[in-house]
């Protein structure tokens, strides 16, 4: 059975601080994304992650993989009110596109 | 164009109903998704459509039956649902099963009512 997890489930930060994401995954994949959602919303894409070793950054996120490690990182730098969202990672199985999200990280930075 | 539309945005139905959530997407993708979300949940993938065909059902209940009548759109018909069926559906879509490097795009989502 695939598993993905993350940590933390809940994270309340202050505005200016740095944090780190994390998410293991249970299976072997090259190929991780991570989204964010807004109450109510939809699922936005951040960041495609392809293989061992990548780095993607966006404005005062920053996510890695590591698939040897089978872990990825979500690093938050100098929070900023905007960013209170709830983040998921997703892992594609190698057999093809199957979306397979992590059990999610709801981030609430207080100003 | 990186659109996917899910109509309708809302829907009430009681258990004996029949009704029909509807996705389509003009970005030439060929995997499509429907995936189940409960509040405070991830979302739980429920099909995934590959150049038409259904290629993956997650043990899904009969009660829900997929349909993919062409590439840009996607249906989900539902029938005697249950009230823990309440949750919010979303439609993705993505390039293709098995090409490199393709996120999924989802739609605003159904938020489905079971009463």
């Amino acid at each position: 059975e695939l598993k993905v997890e993350q940590n933390p489930l809940f994270l309340s930060m202050q505005e200016g601080k740095n944090y780190t994401i994390y998410c293991n995954y249970s299976t072997t994949s090259d190929r991780l994304y991570w989204y964010r959602q807004d109450p109510g919303k939809s699922l936005e894409s951040l960041f495609v992650l392809l293989s061992n070793g990548a780095v993607k950054q966006e404005g005062r996120l920053m996510a890695s993989l590591d698939t040897k490690a089978r872990l990825s990182t979500l690093h938050i730098t100098a929070a900023v009110h905007d960013l209170s969202a709830t983040y998921f990672c997703a892992v594609d199985r190698r057999t093809g596109n199957q979306f397979y999200f992590g059990t999610g990280t709801s981030l609430t930075v207080i100003p | 164009d990186t659109e996917v539309t899910q109509t309708p945005k809302h829907l009430v139905m009681g258990m004996t109903n029949k009704k029909s959530l509807k996705c389509e997407q003009h970005m030439g993708h060929r995997a499509m998704y429907w995936y189940k979300q409960k509040a405070k949940k991830p979302p739980e993938l429920m099909f995934v459509y590959s150049y038409e065909k259904l290629s993956i059902n997650e043990s899904v209940p009969s009660r829900f039956s997929p349909e993919c009548p062409n590439s840009s759109l996607l249906n989900l018909h539902l029938h005697a649902l249950q009230p823990e069926d309440s949750a919010l559906y979303l439609c993705a879509s993505s390039q293709g099963v098995g090409l490199m490097g393709t996120e999924a795009f989802f739609g605003q989502g159904t938020r489905l009512t079971v009463v």
